[in-house]
């Protein structure tokens, strides 16, 4: 039973395509998030959604947009790939509030632009 | 506003030694302060967590963390380590407002 699941688990790609990833959450929370984690394992958050609206818009170049059709799924699609998006995005998500507020992450989507 | 800070980017032990990974946060509230495990081509996952309550805080794979406030740390420890404890450690603080900040991980290599 997958708490927090992420398609395609790896996307190998050429410069300038565009690209959808997925994120699903069955934990019934309200809040979503995208990470993007570098080579040297920074994470890095760039978007947060809390009941399909956006809350956290991190300094994130315009060609990624999230979108989110309902609270347990937050896709992102990124326009125009560049050499430097290559990186794994971490989709996670809580439910905010007190001693609740955990993320969970999923596995991850390696993405390699070439 | 929040920061964490992990000192040693690789920290190696051996096998049977005692763990101890250290991290300190910044925060203008008060925080709650969490460690992940990530291992080679996963995602992370939850060791433990301090929220309120007792300062000492008992994870999963036998290892535990103590919040000090006066020192604003909360290193993880483990008194023993075995070989499956190879992984990527990231310490991550949570104002509380749905934003994570994460520090920028530990490799803990254990040793034969």
């Amino acid at each position: 039973d997958t708490a927090v699941s992420q398609t395609p688990k790896y996307l190998v790609t050429q410069m300038g395509n565009d690209k959808s990833i997925k994120c699903e959450q069955n934990l019934g929370h309200d809040t979503m998030y995208w990470y993007k984690q570098d080579s040297k394992k920074f994470l890095k958050i760039m978007f947060s959604y809390n009941n399909k609206e956006l809350i956290i818009n991190e300094t994130v170049p315009n060609r990624f947009s999230p979108k989110s059709p309902d609270k347990a799924h937050l896709n992102l699609h990124i326009n125009s790939l560049e050499l430097g998006d290559s990186a794994v995005y971490f989709c996670a998500s809580s439910q905010a509030g007190g001693s609740q507020e955990t993320q969970y992450f999923g596995p991850g989507t390696r993405l390699l632009v070439l | 506003a929040q920061s964490v800070t992990q000192l040693g980017s690789h920290v190696s032990v051996s096998e049977g030694a005692l763990v101890l990974l250290r991290c300190n946060y910044s925060s203008s509230v008060p925080p709650y302060l969490f460690w992940y495990v990530q291992y080679p081509n996963q995602g992370l996952q939850l060791l433990l967590k301090y929220t309120t309550g007792a300062t000492l805080v008992k994870g999963i794979n036998g290892f535990e963390a103590e919040f000090k406030k006066s020192e604003t740390s909360f290193h993880l420890t483990k008194p023993s380590a075995h070989m499956s404890d190879a992984a990527e450690y990231f310490c991550a603080v949570s104002d509380n407002f749905n934003k994570f900040y994460f520090g920028s991980g530990t490799k803990l290599n254990v040793k034969p």
